[in-house]
């Protein structure tokens, strides 16, 4: 399978602890973004990187919040200190190019349930 | 405020039916509107791209219009199956990077 990979699919975490997530974005895409879901919304841009740069951050991103992409490869978004607030449905997609009409590939999604 | 809207309620028709989709925006100047489909517990899927300067774009049983003066788009699915059931998303594509900004869909049920 050669589309976007997300891992873990489901993660379920007590208030207070930390949280990883990791993205295999498609190998020759160079832009790779998170996305947040909650239920009834569509997704909501949370950060994107291009190679291993990440050019920018939404206001949505608190300073728990920590994504990298060392190599211009995989990436990882960490939540520190999770709150039930936290909940949601974390998307990955990847693109290709720096011009604007290429689409998005997203993953599967790594749903985050905070008790 | 920026926003982009679409029809909140469910759309239930009729298989064989054409589903009609509205997206409207207020405050963005898109060069592109894309939409995608989304299943549930499922990343969204690509679906068709538009530029602000093409009227329509057809793909198959799919057709989107985009109107930058009424600052809207349309998305119809013609001879619609129960196999489309499923939530449709448009995306604007605004800023640096491409990152899309999406309206909060609309669930689409065929029935037989």
């Amino acid at each position: 399978d050669t589309g976007v990979s997300q891992d873990p699919r489901h993660k379920i975490t007590k208030r207070g602890q930390n949280v990883t997530f990791r993205c295999d974005p498609i190998s020759e895409h160079n832009r790779l973004y998170w996305y947040r879901q909650t239920l009834g919304q569509g997704p909501e841009f949370l950060t994107y990187f291009q190679n291993e740069a990440q050019l920018e951050k939404s206001r949505l991103l608190s300073d728990r919040f920590s994504a990298e992409r060392p190599k211009g490869s995989f990436s990882t978004l960490e939540i520190q200190r999770t709150e039930q607030g936290d909940s949601a449905m974390y998307l990955c997609a990847s693109s290709l190019g720096h011009k604007m009409n290429t689409e998005a590939f997203f993953g599967q999604g790594t749903r985050l349930t905070v008790v | 405020s920026q926003k982009i809207e679409q029809n909140s309620e469910a759309l239930n028709i009729q298989e064989g039916k054409t589903a009609t989709l509205t997206c409207n925006y207020t405050n963005y100047s898109p060069a592109y509107l894309q939409w995608y489909r989304q299943d549930p517990g499922r990343g969204p899927v690509f679906l068709l791209l538009i530029r602000e300067n093409e009227k329509e774009k057809r793909k198959e049983r799919l057709k989107v219009t985009f109107d930058t003066t009424l600052k809207q788009s349309l998305f119809h699915i013609t001879a619609s199956q129960p196999a489309d059931s499923a939530t449709y998303l448009c995306a604007l594509t605004t800023g640096g990077g491409n990152k899309l900004t999406f309206g909060t869909g609309t669930q689409l049920k065929v029935e037989l």
